[in-house]
């Protein structure tokens, strides 16, 4: 079956530009992550969706950083005034359920570069 | 979440079984040792997961301490496939826990022909 899917699968912007990522999960999931990980690191959280809603934005370095998730399935990543920091490979991964111990399926990621 | 400590790379020959260990003296009652690898340019992959007898699956097997201060993810055969980051990571499986997972900097494991 399809698994996890993110586009575009790079993005080139320039700084102070507005971007959107997307991330398909996986069909019947109702739990979605976002991670942000820089060259040479591991993948950092972002934010946790249960269903619409945003069950945890602990991970959101400031208020450029925005996500949504409308209709309990597609959901969408956006970053206004983009800063060169910004630069790295955004992760999706969703879940079965919100059950802390469930396997997270991670999609190929995004690779967001700031001019 | 508690920290997991683990070797920054390793070397492997293929079709030698490799022992990757990893740390975790502060672990919890309720926290569960997952692994996770990451090959290159693809997101991370779950691996194995226990709490305290060892288990076994297709992938690879996890060996944990008595005392579950440390745990070692065990390839039985590396193959040139198996290159990648592994991360070591604790979860608690209580409640208000979200799931999210705390990566650390893993082991890079390098597998030579």
């Amino acid at each position: 079956g399809a698994g996890v899917s993110q586009t575009p699968s790079n993005k080139v912007t320039e700084k102070g530009k507005y971007v959107e990522l997307r991330c398909d999960p996986i069909s019947g999931h109702t739990a979605l992550y976002w991670y942000r990980q820089s060259l040479g690191q591991g993948p950092e959280f972002l934010i946790y969706f249960q269903g619409t809603g945003a069950a945890d934005d602990s991970g959101l370095p400031n208020d450029r950083f925005f996500a949504v998730r409308p209709e309990g399935s597609v959901s969408t990543l956006k970053i206004q005034r983009t800063e060169r920091g910004d630069s790295a490979v955004y992760l999706c991964a969703s879940s079965s359920t919100g059950h802390p111990l469930n396997e997270q399926f991670f999609g190929p990621g995004t690779r967001l570069t700031v001019l | 979440d508690a920290k997991t400590t683990q070797p920054n790379s390793m070397e492997s020959n293929e079709e030698e079984p490799v022992h990757l260990p990893c740390n975790h003296s502060t672990i919890s009652g309720t926290d569960y040792i997952h692994w996770y690898r990451q090959l290159p340019s693809q997101g991370p992959e779950y691996v194995i997961h226990g709490l305290t007898s060892n288990v076994n699956n297709r992938m690879a097997s996890l060996a944990i301490a008595e005392d579950r201060k440390s745990s070692t993810l065990i390839l039985h055969r590396a193959t040139l496939r198996d290159a990648a980051v592994y991360y070591c990571i604790l979860r608690d499986d209580g409640s208000s826990n979200t799931g999210k997972l705390i990566f650390g900097q893993g082991t890079t494991l390098q597998v030579k022909p």
